[in-house]
């Protein structure tokens, strides 16, 4: 089974701070890397879904980049607010696997 | 929007019984899954479906089966619940068109506890 990774696992950064996170996957037969945010008592939303190596994708304060060679993807916050309070998690189907997920990182933006 | 409507909020059953979680999805998305989120854990694949009557297993199949008779719904089964099948469940969609790069819509996930 494919090794998705995630770092860290949780963070608490105050209001108006700017945070990153990482998504680690193998760099072979790699195929597709999924951005998704999980609010508490809500159902998992999409992000982003990025392809090809280099790519970046934003959506209003967030973005995300991919780096498909070294095999990581980090997702930025700027000026963190309270409902950016989320799991966040990254998914990557490869090449003949099925979708794997990391283990997720939990973001608290404190007022 | 997209919908993806999970029977049940919530859910006590006991050891033994045999457990069906329901998912509608109202898209017309070709592609079906089933996942379960344990603390620590990412969201497991349990199986997938691309199409009516196909099934395909997931990472962690075993205790569990699945059904799809009609494209917008897809059933998990338990056959004979157990203690360690207590988790959230998620269903979620997606088209099947690039399939992996599209992106999954889930339900509002399943809370089962079997005692």
């Amino acid at each position: 089974i494919l090794n998705v990774e995630q770092s860290p696992q949780s963070l608490h950064v105050q209001e108006g701070d700017s945070t990153n996170f990482t998504c680690s996957f193998p760099s072979s037969n790699f195929y597709a890397l999924h951005w998704y945010r999980w609010e508490t008592a809500k159902s998992p939303e999409a992000l982003f879904v990025m392809t090809l190596n280099g790519d970046e994708k934003k959506k209003g304060r967030i973005s995300a980049t991919l780096n498909t060679k070294e095999g990581y993807s980090y997702l930025y916050i700027k000026g963190s607010q309270p409902e950016d309070s989320a799991t966040y998690l990254c998914a990557s189907p490869h090449w003949g696997q099925n979708f794997v997920f990391g283990p997720g990182t939990r973001l608290s933006v404190l007022p | 929007d997209v919908k993806v409507t999970q029977s049940s909020r919530y859910l006590v059953k006991r050891t033994g019984e045999k457990v069906f979680l329901e998912c509608v999805q109202d898209m017309d998305h070709e592609n079906m899954f089933w996942y379960r989120q344990d603390p620590g854990l990412g969201l497991r694949l349990i199986y997938f479906s691309y199409d009516v009557k196909m099934k395909e297993k997931g990472d962690i199949p075993e205790g569990y089966s699945v059904s799809r008779e009609k494209k917008e719904r897809f059933s998990l089964i338990l056959e004979s619940a157990s203690t360690n099948q207590t988790s959230m469940y998620l269903c979620a969609s997606s088209f099947s068109t690039g399939e992996s790069n599209q992106p999954q819509h889930f339900g509002d996930g399943t809370r089962l506890s079997i005692l």
